[in-house]
């Protein structure tokens, strides 16, 4: 199957900074990436499409302005959560289609303190 | 109510059970249908497609009824292995096919 991956794995950062999230097809060109965000014990929530080339297409009620998405090349798209709270801990995971079946990122573990 | 909707688990099975999960989507327009597994704090993967003719992977079984807009996943002869949470996934047949993620349904195998 596709690879994609993520970096960083997990990071740690004070309330008030802001954080980049990296996501990189590796063996596939991808017009199109998905983010999600899982919180514990719930599902994968659906933040947001991310276009190469192009502005990403956000889920109704994630804010745009503070969920910063880039998708500047075929292989890499990138997710900045401005200003981080305590609310914004999650498990974030990114995820590219390159044909039928989606392969998903091993997601990045964010605590904000 | 949601648009994937589970069983609510945990399930907690002996080695050997068969455990049969359920469920159902709301959005008649969905297209495509899988089960995906989800290690702890891991991404999910991809277990199997989902047909309408029902189709079957070793110990794995899926069905789904479009009528009812029920899907189903029989796992038998469990092991140890199968430990995880099991997602119910649905693709929106418009808004350029985006997966609808079920909340999960958690199975512990036991010894």
């Amino acid at each position: 199957g596709a690879v994609v991956s993520q970096h960083p794995s997990w990071v740690i950062c004070k309330s008030g900074t802001s954080v980049k999230i990296e996501c990189r097809s590796l063996d596939f060109q991808a017009t199109t990436m998905f983010w999600y965000r899982q919180f514990p014990k719930q599902s994968l929530m659906l933040m947001a499409t991310s276009n190469e080339g192009s502005k990403a297409t956000y889920e109704q009620g994630v804010e745009k302005d503070k969920f910063l998405i880039n998708h500047a090349s075929l292989t890499l798209s990138t997710l900045t959560v401005t200003s981080a709270h305590p609310e914004d801990s999650s498990f974030y995971i990114c995820s590219g289609r390159p044909g039928n079946e989606q392969f998903f990122g091993p997601g990045t573990r964010l605590t904000v303190l | 109510r949601k648009e994937v909707e589970q069983d609510p688990g945990p399930f907690n099975v002996p080695e050997g059970a068969t455990v049969a999960f359920n469920c159902t989507y709301s959005n008649s327009a969905s297209q495509s249908f899988f089960w995906y597994r989800q290690d702890c704090r891991k991404e999910p993967k991809l277990l199997m497609s989902v047909y309408s003719s029902g189709n079957e992977d070793g110990r794995f079984t899926a069905q789904l009824n479009r009528a009812s807009q029920y899907i189903s996943l029989l796992i038998r002869d469990s092991k140890l292995s199968d430990s995880a949470t099991y997602l119910c996934v649905v693709r929106r047949g418009n808004q350029g096919g985006k997966l609808i993620f079920g909340q999960g349904t958690e199975l512990s195998v036991k010894p």
